[in-house]
């Protein structure tokens, strides 16, 4: 299977710890944004990078929150002293840039619980 | 600001009925529209999209057109099956280097046979 990756599926952690979550978008895609989506609602833009350059971060992305992406291949999303308010799915999306496409394709995604 | 308001589910139906979805937007510039389903215990996928106003998406029986006078892409399609079963998702983006999805709450389908 050669879409979107990744890892883990589900997180639970204690409150105050940190969780990284890993994402291997789709080889080729030069493109890969972070979204959350909290129950019963639609993913919220995080942020965004072209290659290895971030390009965009949304207000929902606080201090404790970082992203990277090396190599301009998989991409990291640290949460620092999670909160219980942490608690969504997070979900991993690439895609490859080419005039207006902007066609994305989306990872299963990690739940995170912050008990 | 940039948002996507979709009706509010859930949405119960039989199969072989008519389904329609609401779903309209506001954006600065002009859009390219989508909709995203999200199958129980599965990642979003895309369903269909438009990249600018008349334009008709059709995917797997569904269909949806961009109406730049109304500000609308509404989802339909003309007979629903029980594995249409899922949650739907309106999203927009817009047509500039680096900007992301935004996305509707989602509306749920359910269909029962």
């Amino acid at each position: 299977d050669t879409g979107v990756s990744q890892n883990p599926r589900h997180k639970i952690t204690k409150r105050g710890q940190n969780v990284t979550f890993r994402c291997d978008p789709i080889s080729e895609h030069n493109r890969l944004y972070w979204y959350r989506q909290t129950l019963g609602q639609g993913p919220e833009f995080l942020t965004y990078f072209q290659n290895e350059a971030q390009l965009e971060k949304s207000r929902l992305l606080s201090d404790r929150f970082s992203a990277e992406r090396p190599k301009g291949s998989f991409s990291t999303l640290e949460i620092q002293r999670t909160e219980q308010g942490d608690s969504a799915m997070y979900l991993c999306a690439s895609s490859f840039l080419q005039g207006s496409n902007t066609e994305a394709f989306f990872g299963q995604g990690t739940r995170l619980t912050v008990v | 600001g940039n948002s996507v308001t979709q009706m509010e589910g859930p949405v119960t139906l039989s199969e072989e009925a008519f389904l329609t979805i609401n779903c309209t937007y506001t954006a600065t510039g002009y859009p390219s529209l989508f909709w995203y389903v999200q199958y129980p215990g599965e990642g979003l996928q895309l369903l269909l999209k438009a990249t600018k106003a008349d334009d008709k998406g059709s995917n797997k029986g569904f269909e949806a057109t961009y109406r730049k006078e109304t500000t609308s892409f509404h989802l339909e399609k003309g007979s629903v099956q029980v594995s249409d079963s899922a949650v739907y998702f309106c999203a927009l983006s817009l047509n500039q280097a680096g900007t992301a999805l935004i996305f509707g709450k989602g509306t749920t389908l359910s269909v029962s046979s």
